[in-house]
């Protein structure tokens, strides 16, 4: 079993829409949750941390972590082209550096 | 503040050639990684650096891979004799302490192609 998993995708909405991406983990020493967005051709840049289950937002983005289910959610809000990437998400043990990522949902969002 | 830089951006080998990629971190950062990144998958930690050190090498290929970060600032990572399983995207990141954690940062990737 993968420590962390996420559907592949791909994922394709029409602009405006909400978009719900999804990790499960199997480590309940995970700590730290992160969600990247990778472009085609770039290397992956750091959306969103959290450490606590609950939500946190930022702007059009807001992070999802049950803890208890093993389960976090990157949700975006009146999603825009510009957001079509490849959404990794990642996570931690508290204190430890090494990152555990999923393997990418690619988003597709249609003008 | 300038971010990581890698180079080449692309490499092209036969197998059974020897390849190297090089990473500047973002500066002061203390901890450097090598990640290689599958088409389609998320990265894979090869290595991890403390300053000059080595944390963690316990996924890299090291009858092929080798890598080493001199001065504890700039990293090379070589792969000799190279295999076709080895085309990837080879993803450098740095870090530093955001709370009471570290955040990482990545390069734009080397990506190769192995025929």
């Amino acid at each position: 079993q993968k420590e962390v998993e996420q559907d592949p995708g791909p994922l394709s909405v029409p602009e405006g829409a909400i978009v719900s991406l999804n990790c499960t983990y199997s480590n309940s020493a995970f700590q730290y949750f992160m969600w990247y967005r990778q472009y085609s051709r770039k290397g992956p840049e750091l959306l969103m941390y959290t450490y606590s289950s609950g939500n946190k937002e930022d702007g059009r983005f807001t992070a999802q972590v049950d803890k208890s289910s093993k389960y976090i959610s990157l949700f975006i809000r009146d999603s825009q082209p510009s957001d079509s990437a490849t959404y990794l998400c990642a996570m931690s043990i508290y204190n430890f550096n090494k990152f555990y990522f999923g393997s990418g949902t690619k988003l597709n969002v249609k003008p | 503040e300038a971010g990581v830089a890698q180079s080449p951006r692309y490499k092209i080998i036969e197998k059974r050639q020897s390849v190297a990629f090089w990473c500047n971190p973002i500066s002061g950062h203390a901890t450097l990684y090598w990640y290689q990144q599958i088409l389609g998958q998320g990265p894979k930690l090869l290595i991890q650096f403390q300053n000059n050190g080595v944390v963690d090498d316990s996924q890299l290929p090291k009858d092929r891979f080798s890598a080493e970060r001199l001065k504890g600032v700039d990293s090379t990572l070589k792969i000799q004799p190279a295999k076709l399983e080895d085309s990837a995207v080879y993803l450098c990141a740095s870090s530093f302490p955001t709370g009471r954690q570290e955040t990482q940062y990545f390069g734009p990737g080397t990506r190769l192609l192995v025929l």
